[in-house]
């Protein structure tokens, strides 16, 4: 699976749109791209995937460019429940490891 | 629709017993896997399904059981608890190219 790099930490404040980054410069053709977050010692909760088009689902929107090197995960309003570690991974979800490697995140801080 | 439920949500173990970690899932999910995660790590993959009668081992797999009688079920089993396995244990499950939806988890502790 194709390594990912995110900033370490990230604030917005509550009610303003977060967007988090996330670089995937070696992604293959047939790699999605995955956003997790885990609310501290909570289960990670799975926040949306894609392929190649934008997606959108009632928690948040992922824009990928156009050569899927790297994406974006748009938080549109956020609040302060959404104070969480959030996870970029890139994995084939067919004859790929089913291991998830989360790697260190980015930590947003929604501030009131 | 439950998602994925994880029984017990916290455990006192002594060192030897055995124990059932029970997973049940009802979106009739084919992948369904455990996790174990420590404090300050990551997620560890201990063992994984891609469907009722197959099971493979994942990083960690040392002093577990699992077995996949039915789609929905996937319990994981500790043979002779050890304090090493003091951790909190997540079970997920997916379909097709959908991510994963885990549990709430279980806070194990062996004593």
């Amino acid at each position: 699976d194709a390594k990912t790099t995110q900033p370490p930490s990230m604030d917005c404040a509550e009610g303003r749109a977060a967007n988090l980054p996330c670089n995937h410069s070696t992604i293959s053709g047939n790699e999605y791209v995955y956003w997790y977050r885990q609310i501290h010692s909570q289960g990670p909760q799975y926040i949306i995937h894609g392929l190649k088009n934008n997606e959108t689902n009632e928690m948040a929107s992922l824009i990928i460019t156009e050569d899927r090197k790297s994406s974006t995960l748009i938080l549109p309003h956020a609040t302060l429940r959404d104070t969480a570690v959030y996870y970029c991974i890139v994995r084939r979800p067919q004859g790929g490891s089913e291991k998830l490697v989360f790697g260190k995140g980015t930590k947003l801080t929604v501030n009131p | 629709n439950a998602g994925v439920t994880q029984t017990p949500k916290f455990q006192v173990l002594k060192t030897g017993q055995s124990m059932t970690l029970q997973c049940a899932q009802d979106m009739n999910h084919e992948y369904m896997s455990w996790y174990r995660q420590d404090p300050g790590m990551g997620l560890r993959l201990i063992h994984y399904s891609v469907g009722a009668g197959i099971t493979d081992q994942g990083e960690v797999p040392n002093g577990y059981n699992v077995s996949r009688s039915t789609t929905e079920d996937f319990p994981l089993r500790l043979l002779s608890a050890a304090p090493s396995q003091t951790s909190v244990y997540f079970c997920a499950s997916r379909t097709g190219v959908g991510g994963y939806t885990f549990g709430s988890g279980t806070r194990l502790t062996v004593v």
